[in-house]
């Protein structure tokens, strides 16, 4: 069964601070990674795609990707109260389906 | 404006109703996808689509049916099989043609046994 682990949380920062969520995955071969974020009530909206090993940034968010130890993480750098939610960490394996396997996602909470 | 559209937001079903949900997208993507959601969980696929005519069983496939006569629509119907499908449930689409496997969503319709 491939899985994808996220913490669930909650991970709390004071407002300013850098928020760091981590996710595992268990299929090796897995080659496309996405960060999802999700308001209560509401539909994930996507926030970063990564392919490559590596750092990719935007804005204020940067993933992680390290493909050898089989995960990959996001940071939000200057967190706002406005970035609390959870974020859904999720995988695309290697066949041509293109299906999606979506960790429990981890809740992040930003204090004023 | 483009974008996939899911209706109704809110449904609740009696025991032994078969109900469907309506997923619409006008952004010309030929694989579309439903989820489900339950609370504090991920997402879980029920069904898929990559082309018109055709769709494969995800994850949890018991308890539902869908059908794609067409690109724009991906209609989900949930039955009476289903033993517990009060759940947050997601349609999305995915762009096709360069290397690119993001899926986009709707905003979703949830679904309450009452």
């Amino acid at each position: 069964q491939k899985e994808v682990e996220q913490n669930s949380g909650p991970l709390s920062v004071p407002e300013g601070a850098i928020a760091s969520l981590n996710c595992t995955y268990s299929d090796r071969v897995s080659q496309s990674f996405f960060w999802y974020r999700q308001y209560s009530g509401k539909s994930p909206e996507l926030i970063m795609s990564i392919y490559s090993n590596g750092d990719k940034e935007d804005g204020r968010f940067t993933a992680q990707l390290n493909k050898a130890s089989q995960y990959v993480s996001l940071l939000i750098r200057d967190s706002q109260p406005s970035d609390s939610a959870t974020y859904l960490c999720a995988v695309s394996p290697t066949d041509s389906s293109y299906k999606l396997i979506f960790g429990s996602g981890t809740r992040l909470l930003v204090r004023p | 404006d483009g974008g996939i559209t899911q209706s109704p937001k809110y449904l609740f079903r009696k025991e032994g109703q078969n109900v469907t949900l309506s997923c619409e997208q006008n952004l010309n993507h030929d694989a579309m996808y439903w989820y489900r959601q339950d609370p504090g969980q991920g997402l879980r696929l029920i069904y898929y689509s990559q082309i018109v005519n055709d769709f494969q069983k995800g994850d949890i496939a018991e308890g539902y049916s869908v059908s794609r006569e067409k690109k724009e629509s991906f209609p989900l119907t949930v039955t009476s099989a289903q033993k517990n499908p009060t759940a947050f449930y997601l349609c999305a689409s995915r762009e096709t043609g360069t290397r690119t496997d993001t899926q986009y969503f709707g905003p979703g319709t949830r679904l309450t046994v009452l």
